[in-house]
C-alpha cells in the first residue's frame, strides 16, 4: 500500500522566519506527483506546490519551494518569510493510481499544524 | 467558471440512520472523488466516479455509496450510520484523462456528526 508520513505532529515559527516541513512516502509507481496542500480552519483545501516525479528540479512558488529527494523518498516544504496567514494544516500527498480503475487518487499524511507567532 | 461545491455544509445524524452528501464538480470535469477525513487525520480515499460509473474504491465497507450524475455531479450515501463516521467529507473534481498530471480541485467539505 502506498503511504505518507509526516513526522511532526505541530510545529511553530515566528513571523519573517523559514520553517521547513517534513514528508516521506513509499510507492511502486514510476510516474506520481507530490503535492503539498494546505487546510485553514474553513477547512477548504488549498494547493500550495506540486512536484512531478520525473523533474529533478525542485518546485517553487513564491514563498514556498520543496526539496524533492527521489532516491530518499523525501518531499519536505520550505516556507520562507513565514506570514501569520499561513498558519494552517498542511498536508503531504502523492498520486497513485486507483485500485480497479483509470484514473489517480490522492494518498495524504497525517498533516503538520503550523502555527506562525506575530 | 464555478468551483466545487459541496451541500450541506453541516449535518447531525443519530446512529443508524442514513445520510445523502452533495457534490458539483467543476465545469469542465468529469471525475469526482470522495475523501473521508477524520479528526486530526489526513483525508482518506473512499470512492472515485467517472463518467457516471464507479472507478476506483478505498478500503470502506458496501454501506458507502456513490451516484455520479449526467451532469456529473456526484452523491454520497451512507447507510447504517455508525459514531466513527462522525468526519468531514470532502469532494474533489478533476478531468479524468487518465494522466497523473490531472489535478483534483478540493470542495469546501461537509462536516457530518452522528450521535
Amino acid at each position: 500500500a502506498q503511504t505518507v508520513t509526516q513526522s511532526q505532529p505541530e510545529m511553530s515559527v515566528q513571523e519573517a522566519e523559514t520553517v521547513t516541513l517534513s514528508c516521506t512516502y513509499d510507492t511502486s509507481e514510476n510516474n506520481y506527483y507530490l503535492f503539498w496542500y494546505k487546510q485553514p480552519p474553513s477547512r477548504q483545501m488549498i494547493l500550495v506546490i506540486r512536484q512531478e516525479a520525473y523533474k529533478q528540479q525542485n518546485a517553487t512558488e513564491n514563498r514556498f519551494s520543496v526539496n524533492f529527494q527521489k532516491a530518499a523518498k523525501s518531499f519536505s516544504l520550505k516556507i520562507s518569510d513565514s506570514q501569520l496567514g499561513d498558519t494552517a494544516m498542511y498536508f503531504c500527498a502523492s498520486t497513485n493510481r486507483n485500485s480497479g480503475g483509470s484514473n489517480y487518487k490522492l494518498t495524504f499524511g497525517k498533516g503538520t499544524l503550523l502555527t506562525v507567532n506575530p | 467558471e464555478t468551483g466545487v461545491t459541496q451541500s450541506p455544509t453541516h449535518l447531525i445524524k443519530t446512529r443508524g440512520q442514513q445520510v445523502t452528501l452533495r457534490c458539483s464538480s467543476q465545469s469542465g470535469h468529469n471525475t469526482v472523488s470522495w475523501y473521508q477525513q477524520a479528526l486530526g487525520q489526513g483525508p482518506q480515499f473512499i470512492f472515485q466516479y467517472y463518467r457516471e460509473e464507479e472507478n476506483g474504491r478505498g478500503n470502506f465497507p458496501p454501506r458507502f455509496s456513490g451516484l455520479q450524475f449526467p451532469n456529473y455531479s456526484s452523491e454520497l450515501n451512507v447507510n447504517a450510520l455508525e459514531l466513527d463516521d462522525s468526519a468531514l467529507y470532502l469532494c474533489a473534481s478533476s478531468l479524468g484523462s487518465g494522466r497523473v498530471r490531472d489535478e483534483q480541485f478540493f470542495g469546501p467539505g461537509t462536516r457530518l456528526t452522528v450521535l
